[in-house]
């Protein structure tokens, strides 16, 4: 079974700090997302990558930045964390296939933001 | 932007019976998929539907897709205790990226 690691289940930040959050897959899928997930806002594309060193913005690039540099690995970074970033960041990664691509999801981090 | 919307936002059955979800989106679509989540947890695939198909089936699972109206439904037919969790629907538009509804929570009472 694929499986997607994500670094930390909860953590705990000031305002300010600079903030990673990193993702690992283990199926050499091409494709990783970054969510973030809020109550009765369900999930929302922060940026997503479909190749090594390729990244595109989704619905909520603001205040973020990503990495990768390696296949497996998909780091989100909070360039100076602020509170309304206080959430529960979920990654994803995929193989690209035509029709049938589906999500295979880590268990997210809470992220608090002081 | 948000593509899909589930309705109802949540929903409280006695187990034993039918549960429907519907999910409205806005845009053309590839495939549609339904995913689940328990709570504080990441999301489970369960079903994909794809633009050519109207009806799936996945043991108790029943997902249906009319592409005219641009909305799909979820029903998980003899409910458990264990079903309950929010679920959520997704399109893929083919534009390698997924999008995601606020979901519904769906609550199973023994």
């Amino acid at each position: 079974d694929v499986k997607v690691t994500q670094s930390s289940r909860y953590l705990v930040k000031r305002t300010g700090e600079k903030v990673f959050l990193e993702c690992v897959q283990d199926m050499d899928h091409e494709n990783m997302f970054w969510y973030r997930q809020d109550p009765g806002l369900g999930l929302r594309l922060i940026y997503f990558s479909y190749d090594v060193k390729m990244k595109e913005k989704g619905d909520i690039p603001e205040g973020y930045s990503v990495s990768r540099e390696k296949k497996e690995r998909f780091s989100l970074i909070l360039e100076s964390a602020s509170t309304n970033q206080t959430s529960m960041y979920l990654c994803a990664s995929s193989q690209p296939t035509t029709g049938d691509e589906k999500l295979f999801f880590g268990s997210g981090t809470q992220l608090s933001v002081l | 932007s948000q593509q899909g919307e589930e309705d109802p936002q949540a929903l409280s059955i006695q187990e034993g019976e039918n549960a429907t979800m519907n999910c409205s989106y806005k845009t053309s679509i590839n495939n549609l998929q339904w995913y689940r989540q328990n709570s504080g947890r990441g999301l489970v695939h369960l079903i994909l539907i794809r633009s050519n198909e109207r009806e799936k089936h996945s043991g108790r699972l029943r997902v249906t897709l009319d592409t005219s109206k641009k909305s799909s439904s979820l029903l998980i037919t003899a409910s458990r205790a264990a079903d309950t969790a929010s679920y959520f629907c997704a399109t893929d538009d083919n534009n390698n990226d997924m999008r995601f509804g606020a979901g519904t929570r769906l609550t199973v009472k023994p």
